[in-house]
């Protein structure tokens, strides 16, 4: 039973252009929504949080986007540089569940 | 200011086999999590330490345990290895048990392949 559920795989963009991932949840009791940013041989690494009590919050290029009655969030990231090719993974937390990770999007920002 | 760390960066086992993972903290965290990656998924928690108590698991059978010294410092074992233990091990340490600070910061990671 996936509960955070990242349906592209894999993503490509022109440098320069948005980037936009996107991810789905099932449970309604998520209160806290992350994206960590994974490369290579490196462990995944913090990017932006958004609580459920907000529906948008922007930390310089990333912007993530939720919409809790539809249960999806979205992550921007505007404008797209090569150095932002990475594994993304969303993410979801509640006082009940600890995190649950999405199974991640590759993103390829061509130059 | 020392990022999380991780012992062995690799390791291979056989089946029926014990292996220990270890893992330290970031300098000031108190919680410590264990998650599991398969290839192509995302990390799976296995169980999370607070304060040297398990403070939440998931859902893995017993035979992956763990401990949390008074340093914070962590370990994960794994016994009976079986062959769909073979992952990346991912600790991550946050500094507070407390909703608000839900950032944790990842260890690059165990690779133990299970033959």
């Amino acid at each position: 039973d996936q509960q955070v559920k990242q349906n592209s795989p894999s993503l490509s963009v022109q440098e320069g252009r948005i980037s936009i991932l996107n991810c789905d949840y099932t449970n309604s009791m998520f209160d806290y929504f992350l994206w960590y940013k994974k490369y290579p041989a490196e462990g995944p690494t913090f990017l932006i949080s958004i609580s459920s009590i907000k529906d948008k919050n922007e930390d310089g290029r990333f912007t993530v986007f939720l919409n809790k009655s539809a249960k999806h969030l979205s992550l921007h990231i505007v404008p797209s540089q090569p150095g932002d090719s990475a594994v993304y993974f969303c993410a979801a937390s509640s006082s009940s569940f600890k995190t649950i990770f999405g199974a991640g999007t590759r993103l390829f920002v061509k130059a | 200011e020392t990022g999380v760390t991780q012992s062995p960066t690799h390791l291979i086992k056989t089946r029926g086999q014990q292996v220990t993972l270890r893992c330290s903290s970031q300098s000031g965290h108190n919680t410590v999590s264990w998650y599991q990656q398969a290839l192509g998924q995302g990390p799976q928690f296995i169980f999370q330490y607070y304060r040297e108590e398990e403070n939440g698991r998931g859902n893995f059978p017993p035979r992956f345990s763990g401990l949390q010294f008074p340093n914070y410092s962590s370990e994960l074992n794994v016994n009976a290895l079986e062959l769909d233990d073979s992952a990346l091990y991912l600790c991550a340490s946050s500094p507070e048990w407390d909703r608000e600070q839900e950032t944790q910061y990842f260890g690059p990671g165990t690779r133990l392949l299970v033959l």
